[in-house]
């Protein structure tokens, strides 16, 4: 079966400071990555997906990157937070293949920035 | 561009109380898929069902049930005999199709519901 890890769970970190969130994924291959990010009270946001190593698309311009170096490995990063990134940033993975499939979420990161 | 309208922003019920979600959604495509999610504290979203624009009958799974109906653009969720363990927000979403190719999903922003013993 397939599962996503996520990781940290949590982090706090100052404004200015650079981030890397990253997600995995286990028992599938070539799949379709997403991040989210959820403000506290409200729906989800998509930020970026990739279809394959290398392949990016941003859906949101803003500070944040996003890199996919293996195939099952998607990583968020920041060169400098700013007090607007906080939030509940969720991973998410679907088949790959060019059909519609449904998308399964990891355990998510909250992230404070002070 | 598609839309997912969650019109009830929170909910609260008493236990065994019935209750319904709405999701209203807009879409060009003929073609198109139906999520929802459920989101209990603890923040992972986790997968209840999914549904394709071409079948139409009520699906039932224990005390869930679904309502899709395309003549309204409505794709409504019933919780029956509410319990504790379903205080969550749920999430309505809807998938699309990009001009690269590539499948979108573009959600609700939530109802929260709140169950109370």
């Amino acid at each position: 079966s397939q599962t996503i890890h996520q990781w940290p769970a949590t982090l706090v970190q100052p404004v200015g400071s650079p981030l890397s969130l990253e997600c995995t994924v286990e028992g599938t291959s070539n799949p379709n990555l997403y991040w989210y990010r959820q403000a506290a009270g409200r729906g989800l946001q998509l930020l970026f997906y990739s279809v394959g190593i290398g392949q990016i698309s941003s859906e949101v311009p803003q500070n944040l990157s996003a890199s996919r170096p293996q195939d099952r490995q998607f990583i968020l990063s920041s060169k400098k937070l700013l007090l607007s990134d906080s939030g509940f940033y969720l991973c998410a993975w679907s088949r790959g293949g060019g059909e519609t499939d449904t998308q399964y979420f990891g355990p998510g990161t909250r992230l404070t920035v002070l | 561009a598609q839309k997912v309208t969650q019109a009830q922003t929170e909910i609260s019920v008493v236990e065994k109380e019935d209750v319904t979600l709405d999701c209203v959604y807009e879409t060009r495509d003929t073609t198109y898929y139906l999520f929802w999610y459920k989101q209990p504290p603890s923040g992972e979203l986790v997968f209840l069902i999914r549904r394709n624009s071409f079948d139409e009958q009520n699906e039932i799974s224990g005390r869930y049930s679904w309502n899709f109906q395309k003549s309204t653009s409505s794709f409504n969720f019933t919780i029956t005999a509410s319990q504790v363990v379903d205080s969550a927000v749920y999430f309505c979403a809807l998938s699309e199709w990009d001009s690269g190719g590539y499948q979108k999903v573009t959600f609700g922003t939530g109802t929260k519901l709140q169950v109370i013993p």
